[in-house]
């Protein structure tokens, strides 16, 4: 298996700028979650899905971001419009409901807001 | 508001050492408990998972549960250089979904 694939790997884009960051969980895996990652906050959880479904959202930052995932092997984490606080690492990672929890994450999307 | 707590660090041992990595946790319903390796400039990986209170040994690293202190720690033994890293202690919220919190980690230095 590839593993947890995510696109684009880099993304330097200026304030204000629509931002799509992509990716494809493992196949079988039922739970997707997106995370945000920075050196003052850590690891973040801002939105997980089930079976396709969003679960909880709570730690969407605001409106500007949403999250989608219109089938079992693809979902999207947009920003709109983003902002110079959006530069981070954003994570995807998946897991199996049943069995041992573990996440699997992909390789990350370095995202750069000027 | 659910937390887990972590030294961020850094931790500095000497190659051959055992480094001892601690956390905390809020949530007294938690159950599963995790220790995610992350290199710099990487993702984080899964190392060990613990559901037990006492200890869970696997080769060099063994984690240790005491769910009554809400206390989860990580001994590595004989630590190496390829040990150094950044390691994210994480919690699963009771419940059937997988939703963890993750604390800000603790960067581990092994000193040839």
């Amino acid at each position: 298996d590839a593993g947890v694939i995510q696109s684009p790997r880099h993304e330097v884009t200026e304030m204000g700028q629509e931002v799509t960051l992509r990716c494809k969980p493992i196949s079988g895996h039922n739970s997707l979650f997106w995370y945000r990652q920075t050196m003052m906050r850590g690891l973040e959880l801002l939105i997980y899905f089930n079976n396709n479904v969003p679960i909880d959202d709570s730690g969407m930052p605001e409106d500007r971001f949403s999250a989608k995932m219109p089938n079992a092997s693809f979902s999207t984490l947009k920003i709109q419009p983003s902002e110079p606080r959006d530069s981070a690492v954003y994570f995807c990672a998946s897991s199996l409901t049943t069995g041992g929890n573990e996440q699997f994450f992909g390789p990350g999307t370095r995202l750069t807001v000027l | 508001q659910k937390e887990v707590e972590q030294n961020s660090g850094p931790l500095s041992v000497p190659e051959g050492a055992i480094a001892s990595l601690n956390c905390t946790y809020s949530d007294r319903g938690s159950q599963s408990f995790f220790w995610y390796r992350q290199y710099s400039g990487k993702s984080p990986e899964l190392i060990m998972f613990i559901y037990s209170n006492g200890d869970k040994e696997d080769g060099r690293f063994t984690a240790q549960l005491n769910k009554a202190s809400q206390y989860v720690s990580l001994l590595i033994r004989d630590s190496q250089p390829s040990d150094s890293a950044t390691y994210l202690c994480a919690v699963k919220e009771p419940g059937g979904y997988q939703k963890v919190t993750f604390g800000t980690g603790t960067k581990l230095q092994v000193i040839p």
